[in-house]
């Protein structure tokens, strides 16, 4: 079982429509990001988030630390949102690395 | 201000021959990590510098895989006598020094595609 694990793998939903991406893991963390990734695009980092609850523009992220699970939303989603999704932690251990999910691929149609 | 620049952008290479990618870090950043996205893998940690310190080589695959950053700026990422299975995109990022207790963003760049004939 993967230590970092997203649902669901893929979306399609229409323009407009409020998205919801969820991880859950099994490690204790320090720290969780959200990246897009998209098609033949470079990783951008979101949020980078460790208690609560983060907000920039139409996207809003949440973690619940103590039930390991964050979730990312998309308010008002466009076709430009479309892209891979990735959630990674970087566990207690003391390194830096992250652990990634196998990521949420995300179409929006028009 | 400049990103996190890699290069190649892309290398084709023969099984055996040994590759170089290149990565230099955002200015002022200590901490640089290398990645690897396999197709159908994910992405996965390889190797963490931070400053002086000792590199976490803990994610290298095997002894083919070496990595070095001089003057704590550019890095490079060596793999030794390609196999097909080393395929795939390698991608650095760098982010300032993590303090006790907080982490900092990384900040990814556009990779390099490497192909494994």
């Amino acid at each position: 079982k993967n230590e970092v694990e997203q649902s669901p793998q893929n979306l399609t939903a229409q323009e407009g429509e409020f998205i919801t991406i969820n991880c859950s893991y099994s490690v204790g963390i320090s720290a969780l990001h959200w990246l897009q990734q998209h098609p033949g695009g470079g990783i951008v980092s979101l949020f980078m988030l460790s208690s609560g609850k983060k907000k920039h523009g139409r996207l809003i992220a949440t973690i619940n630390i103590q039930e390991k699970h964050s979730s990312l939303h998309i308010t008002a989603s466009h076709p430009r949102d479309s892209a891979v999704y990735i959630c990674a932690v970087i566990p207690y251990q003391g390194a830096q690395k992250l652990v990634f999910g196998q990521g949420t691929r995300l179409t929006i149609n028009p | 201000g400049a990103g996190v620049s890699q290069s190649p952008s892309n290398k084709v290479t023969e099984k055996g021959k040994d590759v170089e990618l290149r990565c230099d870090p955002i200015s002022g950043h200590t901490a640089l990590y290398w990645y690897r996205q396999s197709l159908g893998q994910g992405l996965e940690f390889l190797i963490y510098f931070q400053g002086n310190s000792a590199p976490d080589k803990s994610g290298l695959p095997s002894d083919r895989f070496s990595a070095e950053r001089t003057g704590g700026s550019v890095s490079t990422l060596t793999i030794q006598r390609t196999q097909q299975e080393d395929s795939a995109v390698y991608l650095c990022a760098s982010s300032r020094p993590p303090g006790q207790g907080f982490q900092e963003t990384q900040y990814f760049g556009p990779g390099t595609r490497l192909l494994v004939l």
